[in-house]
């Protein structure tokens, strides 16, 4: 199985701010076919399901707010939050579908 | 705009069966990789497996063959059944579509709201 690890665990981060999650597969996840790197960004508040904000490492999906932005290949990646808003709370799992079992990390909880 | 429901009993004795059912709304099956995602609580988040629209699938070996699948076009519904539950089953179980991509799985676009199943003597 491919191993996802995240960091941090958990940051606070002023209104406004930027804030950063690392995500690290335990081995690539990069499609030499397409080179396109098989992950994906999900943001989760309490008592909701995931909701995807990234895919195939940095596309956005359709209605998500451009201050999220994803970026890495191979086996390191991050997600970006430019300013963060009081609505981004929430705890952001990253995910590979390259190869089955498609893992997640243990999630980064994110406050103000 | 495409809606997943989960539906099923919410409480379980171990060795018990569970099947639960996702009914698809606003959209077909389609040609899509329907999956199945569970939560314990206060934990992250395990893929349990997905079905796709020709019947074929593919799960967590962790699982250990516990899992079944199956897809009724005519009804726009997708199941599983976990056999032989234990407390460690106890969780959030989510239905969500997998986007097909190139002929590859895509991310897990839409989910629905989830069904809490508690396993419990």
């Amino acid at each position: 199985d491919i191993v996802m690890t995240q960091s941090p665990d958990s940051l606070a981060v002023s209104l406004g701010e930027r804030a950063t999650i690392n995500c690290k597969s335990s081995q690539s996840v990069l499609y030499s076919s397409n080179k396109k790197n098989s992950l994906a960004w999900f943001q989760q508040k309490p008592g909701q399901p995931p909701k995807l904000l990234i895919f195939w490492a940095s596309s956005r999906e359709p209605g998500v707010p451009d201050r999220f932005s994803g970026s890495g290949s191979g086996t390191d990646f991050t997600l970006t939050i430019s300013s963060l808003q009081a609505e981004d709370v929430a705890v952001y799992y990253c995910q590979q579908y390259y190869n089955s079992p498609f893992t997640f990390g243990p999630g980064t909880k994110v406050d103000i | 705009q495409v809606q997943l429901q989960e539906s099923g009993p919410g409480l379980l004795k171990p060795s018990e069966t569970l099947s639960l059912t996702c009914t698809v709304s606003g959209g077909s099956i389609g040609t899509y990789y329907w999956s199945w995602i569970r939560q314990p609580p206060g934990t992250g988040l395990e893929w349990i497996g997905y079905i796709d629209y020709s019947g074929g699938t593919n799960h967590n070996p962790s699982l250990q063959s516990r899992v079944t699948f199956s897809v009724d076009t005519s009804k726009n519904q997708v199941s599983l059944k976990l056999r032989s539950v234990t407390s460690a089953d106890t969780a959030v179980y989510y239905c969500t579509r997998g986007r097909r991509s190139g002929g590859r799985h895509d991310a897990y676009d839409i989910w629905g709201q989830g069904t809490m199943v508690t396993v419990s003597s």
